[in-house]
């Protein structure tokens, strides 16, 4: 099992720029995660979806940010314009089986987005 | 909304000292899970709590789930270098909504 793919692993881009993350989920899984990581936020989550719909998007925190799952193995999360707030680390995660309520989610190696 | 606590944020020990971090909720939980984060990497599960005043134990580790179902509690007996990371909670209010991390306590180890 290849586990959660992400990509970039690291992203380096320049204030303005648009940035798309990639996340294939583990295969199977129905719930995918979008989080963002950062010393003072912690891990925030951003939007899941469930079944490639957005269940909760309550976490984006602006119209600059946006995310899609058009099929069951791929989602990605577009930041345009980036900013250097943006600026952490992104992880993917997918759920196993098909509870939302008790599943452990399997998180991605992560993103690590750098905006200058 | 819900909110998830976690006490201490950074924990210092000499290697073979005991580790305790703490998980409070704002509301009552229906599971709360636990992970782990290594420097530089990913969380990882760790192990879930359903039941009101659950124990459960894997080798040092024993997580405890409060009788109100609002904290928790992960112990390490006698720590090692191995254990070095940030330890997260992170609590499903309803079922069906999506977890809420802790900040995470960030343990240390030294030899």
């Amino acid at each position: 099992d290849a586990g959660v793919i992400q990509s970039p692993r690291h992203e380096v881009t320049e204030m303005g720029q648009e940035v798309t993350l990639r996340c294939k989920p583990i295969s199977g899984h129905n719930s995918l995660f979008w989080y963002r990581q950062t010393m003072m936020r912690g891990l925030e989550l951003l939007i899941y979806f469930n079944n490639n719909v957005p269940i909760d998007d309550s976490g984006m925190p602006e119209d600059r940010f946006s995310a899609k799952m058009p099929n069951a193995s791929f989602s990605t999360l577009k930041i345009q314009p980036s900013e250097p707030r943006d600026s952490a680390v992104y992880f993917c995660a997918s759920i196993s089986g098909g509870s939302l309520s008790r599943d452990t989610q399997y998180f991605g190696p992560g993103t690590r987005l750098t905006v200058l | 909304g819900q909110q998830v606590m976690q006490i201490p944020q950074y924990q210092h020990v000499q290697e073979g000292e005991d580790f305790t971090t703490y998980c409070n909720s704002s509301t009552t939980l229906s599971n709360i899970q636990w992970y782990k984060q290594r420097p530089g990497g990913h969380p990882v599960f760790l192990i879930q709590l359903v039941k009101s005043g659950e124990v459960k134990k894997q080798k040092r580790l024993t997580f405890q789930f409060g009788e109100a179902k609002k904290n928790s509690s992960l112990h390490i007996t006698a720590t090692q270098t191995t254990d070095v990371g940030t330890y997260f909670c992170a609590g499903r209010g309803q079922a069906g909504t999506a977890l809420i991390f802790g900040k995470g306590t960030t343990l240390s180890v030294s030899s």
